[in-house]
């Protein structure tokens, strides 16, 4: 299994740019998550999703848009890049059943400095 | 909104001393999970913790979460140099179910 997948590794966008953040996981887990690191920072989520055709916001959504056609990929989309926007994005998958959540396997993260 | 804190920000120790981060939520957590990022990588998984109370080891690694399910904290033992990095606490609230709440993360380094 390639666990979580993420592409591009890093890219440089300019103000008012657009982009998708594309994010594949190949263990049939049903959330997906979208987190962003600020250097020296934890993280925050900006959209998840418990299953193909569900989304739903996260604390950080603002700028940023999400879909989820199938159980394996989750992309997200950024429009109109601000500098705010630059950090370090991370997809994360996991399986939650009536248990409950269990560990989030995350991807290598995406750098993204907007200038 | 939740918050989830964790201190100390920064902790320096000589090898083989012992290294404890605290981490500490605004609201009542469900369950509290912990991730270790080195630096330039990403969060790899560590441990879940479900109920009140409950400890769980690692070989040297000993985690708590804590009576109220408000704080956890996870202790190291005799450190090693393979232990540097961050560490975070991520806190699934009981009212917004499947949200993961970060906590701000503690950075280790270890002194050879």
């Amino acid at each position: 299994n390639a666990g979580v997948t993420q592409t591009p590794k890093f890219r440089i966008l300019k103000i008012g740019q657009s982009m998708t953040l594309q994010c594949t996981q190949d263990m049939n887990h049903n959330y997906m998550y979208w987190y962003r690191q600020d250097p020296g920072m934890g993280l925050k989520l900006i959209y998840y999703s418990v299953g193909a055709g569900i989304t739903d916001k996260g604390e950080v959504p603002n700028g940023y848009n999400v879909s989820r056609s199938t159980t394996e990929d989750f992309p997200l989309r950024l429009e109109l890049a601000a500098p705010s926007q630059t950090s370090v994005y991370f997809c994360a998958s996991s399986y939650s059943g009536t248990s409950g959540s269990y560990e989030q396997y995350f991807g290598p993260g995406t750098r993204l400095t907007v200038t | 909104g939740q918050q989830v804190m964790q201190i100390p920000q920064y902790q320096h120790v000589q090898e083989g001393e012992d290294f404890t981060t605290y981490c500490n939520s605004s609201t009542t957590l469900s369950n509290i999970q912990w991730y270790k990022q080195r630096p330039g990588g990403h969060p790899v998984f560590l441990i879940q913790l479900v109920k009140s109370g409950e400890v769980k080891k690692q070989k040297r690694l000993t985690f708590q979460f804590g009576e109220a399910k408000k704080n956890s904290s996870l202790h190291i033992t005799a450190t090693q140099t393979t232990d540097v990095g961050t560490y975070f606490c991520a806190g699934d609230n009981l009212n917004t179910g499947n949200q993961f709440y970060f906590g701000t993360g503690t950075s280790l380094t270890v002194i050879p």
